[in-house]
């Protein structure tokens, strides 16, 4: 299957600075990848889809001028906290999707670990 | 919004004993996913099923996708402690490709 890969794996900030997550697909060419939330013994809960050359889409109650997502290739996408905060503590992952390739199957990244001081 | 119920939430077997997981929506699917997760890890694609009724194996594992295309159910016979995690369904109906998960089966195994 492809592989994702997300830098960093974890990060500890402190509160009011701004983190950016990589997130690359490795074998293959994804127009569009996806953000995801996940706090712990919860669901994944989607937060944005990111569209490769075009603004990201934003699942509802998802603050587009917090969480900055950047599709500047169709291998990177980026996602940045804007003035972290404790509450932004969690694990954020992204995918990628086999859409290009014809299937909707999606690869995930490893997640990074945001804890916010 | 558009939601899938997956039941149960959690689930203690004794290892050899069967697990089932159930996901069920108020809305015809046009396909359904299963991934699992391992403590710590991230989610990893198991399968997808897009035909009404469709059921497949995947050597212990059997997934099945209702006539109506509303629910779906994932179960593993003789589970293994290397059958650990959580196993969540999600709707892969939306055109732009993303998907809804349910709340997920969290499996323990006792040796």
């Amino acid at each position: 299957g492809a592989v994702v890969s997300q830098h960093p794996s974890w990060v500890i900030c402190k509160s009011g600075t701004s983190v950016k997550i990589e997130c690359r697909s490795l074998d293959f060419q994804a127009t569009t990848m996806f953000w995801y939330r996940q706090f712990p013994k919860q669901s994944l809960m989607l937060m944005a889809t990111s569209n490769e050359g075009s603004k990201a889409t934003y699942e509802q109650g998802v603050e587009k001028d917090k969480f900055l997502i950047n599709h500047a290739s169709l291998t990177l996408s980026t996602l940045t906290v804007t003035s972290a905060h404790p509450e932004d503590s969690s694990f954020y992952i992204c995918s990628a999707s086999e859409r290009d390739l014809g299937t909707d199957t999606q690869y995930f990244g490893p997640g990074t670990r945001l804890t916010v001081l | 919004g558009q939601q899938v119920m997956q039941i149960p939430q959690y689930q203690h077997v004794q290892e050899g004993e069967d697990f089932t997981t159930y996901c069920n929506s108020s809305t015809t699917l046009s396909n359904i996913q299963w991934y699992k997760q391992r403590p710590g890890g991230h989610p990893v694609f198991l399968i997808q099923l897009v035909k009404s009724g469709e059921v497949k194996k995947q050597k212990r594992l059997t997934f099945q996708f209702g006539e109506a295309k509303k629910n779906s159910s994932l179960h593993i016979t003789a589970t293994q402690t290397t059958d650990v995690g959580t196993y969540f369904c999600a709707d892969g109906s939306s055109n732009t490709g993303k998907l809804i998960f349910g709340q997920g089966t969290t499996l323990q195994v006792k040796p």
